[in-house]
């Protein structure tokens, strides 16, 4: 059971326009989610998070949205830059000691900023 | 700060042989710390969690006898493929909870290990 989806596996952008990469979860038990940027053969690197109590947060050129009653949350990077392109993991994790808030990742998203 | 450093970055061995990947902390003590594992184009897929000092809690449909995986220090975690065959390889990632992030949700990564079984 995939809890966290992406369902695009790629997305192309225009460099300074705006990256809209989307994210969807089943489990309603996250209460916390996460964005990580990815180059191939490298390891994960943290962009932005969000709590389930909040709908958005900023950070410079990268904002994330979180809708709970979609369950949906996104990210937007705007203006997207060529340095932008890799490949964009959203993650879930829940609060629980039980759980060992371990990270539960989607599938990514590839994204190409075209100059 | 927050490094973690996984070794070896790339490795090839021969099918039947065992291989072994190691994650460290460099200036922070990790007392937990993750193991994933990625398929081609497709999602990072836990498979254990390390806790310092005792044994690891494995995901369900991984083989805790083919990856063991022990994390005797604050700052080493290693994992063992052991045994290894064709359809294990893929790229490995290790990643450590930040102790003093106040949200309990920091994490880093390390940068992988490709393994290729011939």
């Amino acid at each position: 059971d995939q809890q966290v989806k992406q369902n695009s596996p790629s997305l192309s952008v225009q460099e300074g326009r705006i990256s809209i990469l989307n994210c969807d979860y089943t489990n309603s038990m996250f209460d916390y989610f996460l964005w990580y940027k990815k180059y191939p053969a490298e390891g994960p690197t943290f962009l932005i998070s969000i709590s389930s109590i909040k709908d958005k947060n900023e950070d410079g050129r990268f904002t994330v949205f979180l809708n709970k009653s979609a369950k949906h949350l996104s990210l937007h990077i705007v203006p997207s830059q060529p340095g932008d392109s890799a490949v964009y993991f959203c993650a879930a994790t829940l609060g629980n000691m039980e759980y060992g808030n371990k990270l539960v990742f989607g599938a990514g998203t590839i994204l190409r900023v075209k100059s | 700060g927050a490094v973690v450093s996984q070794h070896p970055s790339r490795v090839i061995c021969k099918s039947g042989t065992s291989v072994k990947i190691e994650c460290r902390s460099l200036d922070f003590q990790a007392t937990t710390m993750f193991w994933y594992r990625q398929f081609p184009k497709k999602s990072l897929m836990l498979m254990a969690t390390s806790n310092e000092g005792s044994k690891a809690t494995y995901e369900q449909g991984v083989e805790k006898d083919k990856f063991l995986i022990n994390h005797a220090s604050l700052t080493l975690s290693t994992l063992t493929v052991t045994s290894a065959h064709p359809e294990d390889s893929s790229f490995y990632i290790c990643s450590a909870r930040l102790p003093w992030d106040k949200t309990n949700y920091g994490y880093t990564f390390g940068s992988g290990t490709r393994l290729t079984v011939v």
